[in-house]
């Protein structure tokens, strides 16, 4: 069984601080990784995608993968009221399912 | 780019009745689309993996005679949701991915099913 979990929150912020969203998986050969964020009511949209270990900065969002331990982050500077929502963690998991795997989510409340 | 549409964007229908949903990539070529069910408050739910121009696979769970899942072109493939009764009712949300390896999939907006 090909898994991706995440807490499911609610995490809480401050307006201005850094929130911090973590995801581990268990296909060890998984080299796609994904970050969505879906709001209430609305289907997910993409935020980044990351493929090799390290940081990948956009904007006022950080992907951090670790592939040794099987570990996958997301910052988000200066959290804004707006980013409040629920983050999704996706895998891709190739060599016959050729699919994305989801998390449950994490939902962030950033309160002002 | 990498949009997709999904029509409609929200149906009511009578117990019984059949509701087809259309996903559109609209400005690319999407060889794999994917349908995904959401119920309030929990995570998305994939139904099916529909490749264009083969029968869709369906996950586990999922019946096929009751949604019916069509790819007949590139930029387009279908749900129809046959028989459909309350417990139906759902958030359904289709995503595409783009031909050429690309494993990015792209979301649509989604069609909000209930069924009376």
């Amino acid at each position: 069984q090909k898994e991706v979990e995440q807490n499911s929150g609610p995490l809480s912020v401050p307006e201005g601080a850094i929130a911090s969203l973590n995801c581990t998986y268990s296909d060890r050969g998984s080299q796609s990784f994904f970050w969505y964020r879906q709001y209430s009511g609305k289907s997910p949209e993409l935020i980044m995608s990351i493929y090799s270990n390290g940081d990948k900065e956009d904007g006022r969002f950080t992907a951090q993968l670790n592939k040794a331990s099987q570990y996958v982050s997301l910052l988000i500077r200066d959290s804004q009221p707006s980013d409040s929502a629920t983050y999704l963690c996706a895998v891709f998991i190739s060599g016959g399912y050729n699919k994305l795997i989801f998390g449950a989510g994490t939902r962030l409340a950033v309160h002002p | 780019g990498a949009v997709v549409s999904q029509h409609p964007s929200w149906v009511i229908c009578k117990s019984g009745t059949s509701v087809k949903i259309e996903c559109r990539s609209l400005d690319f070529q999407a060889t794999t689309m994917f349908w995904y069910r959401q119920f309030p408050k929990q995570s998305l739910m994939l139904m099916a993996t529909s490749n264009e121009g083969s029968k869709a696979t369906y996950e586990q769970g999922v019946e096929k005679d009751k949604f019916l899942i069509n790819h007949a072109s590139l930029t387009l493939s279908t749900l129809t949701v046959t028989s459909a009764h309350p417990e139906d009712s759902s958030f359904y949300i289709c995503s595409a991915r783009m031909g050429q390896g690309g494993d990015t999939q792209y979301f649509g907006p989604g069609t909000r099913l209930t069924v009376l």
